[in-house]
């Protein structure tokens, strides 16, 4: 059984600082597909990146970077120079297997305040 | 309209109510989800469309009720809630046939609370 876990759950950090977000995930499969999303005060879910379980490279995104590391099973995310428009929960996912999986399995998130 | 949209965006209800919650995706996929987020919780999924089928049904109670009239829309009909069912619902769709992505598109879900 997949599992997702997200033991932080809040941050607070001052604006400008960096942070990063932890997910340990559990699975069975070798192929598996890695996800973090952003729920602002609005409610809807914003998809930030995928990631899938062939691809150990880490990835940088403007401020944002995730490091992924199957040796201990994470996929860690970090904000560098935060900002208040950071403020969100942030979910991270998990899909197992390949062709016409739809099944997503989520974290409990964390919430992220950034404080001005 | 562009994205998916749900309405209504909140709704009150008391537990003899019937109402219903509608998602529309203007993506052209073919796999609609419908999740629950209750505090402090993982968002759980409740069912799972693909091409109009339902494919997954993770033991909902029976008054939810989901309805896929098509790949565009989705519904879930409610009726004799519970206090405990108040949460955030959301709405997400993806291409279903597409090999290695399963990435999902959310609405930004209804906030129902039961009286």
């Amino acid at each position: 059984a997949q599992k997702v876990t997200q033991a932080q759950t809040e941050i607070s950090v001052v604006e400008k600082e960096d942070v990063t977000l932890d997910c340990v995930y559990e699975t069975r499969d070798t192929t598996y597909y890695l996800f973090w999303y952003k729920q602002p005060p609005s409610g809807e879910l914003v998809f930030l990146i995928r990631r899938n379980s062939f691809d150990e490279q880490n990835e940088i995104s403007g401020r944002y970077s995730w490091n992924f590391q199957k040796s201990t099973s994470s996929f860690n995310f970090t904000i560098t120079a935060s900002q208040v428009v950071d403020s969100a929960v942030y979910f991270c996912a998990l899909s197992e297997g390949g062709f016409g999986n739809e099944k997503l399995t989520f974290g409990t998130g964390t919430r992220l305040t950034i404080i001005p | 309209e562009t994205g998916v949209t749900q309405t209504p965006r909140h709704l009150v209800m008391g537990m003899t109510n019937k109402k219903s919650l509608k998602c529309e995706q203007h993506l052209g996929h073919n796999a609609m989800y419908w999740y629950k987020q209750s505090a402090k919780k993982p968002l759980e999924l409740m069912f799972v469309y693909s091409l109009e089928e339902r494919v997954e049904n993770n033991s909902v109670p029976s008054r939810f009720s989901p309805e896929c009239p098509n790949s565009s829309h989705l519904f879930l009909h409610l009726h004799t809630l519970q206090p405990e069912d108040s949460a955030l619902y959301l709405c997400a769709s993806s291409p279903r046939w597409t090999g290695s992505y399963n990435e999902q598109f959310f609405g930004p879900g209804t906030r129902l609370t039961v009286l």
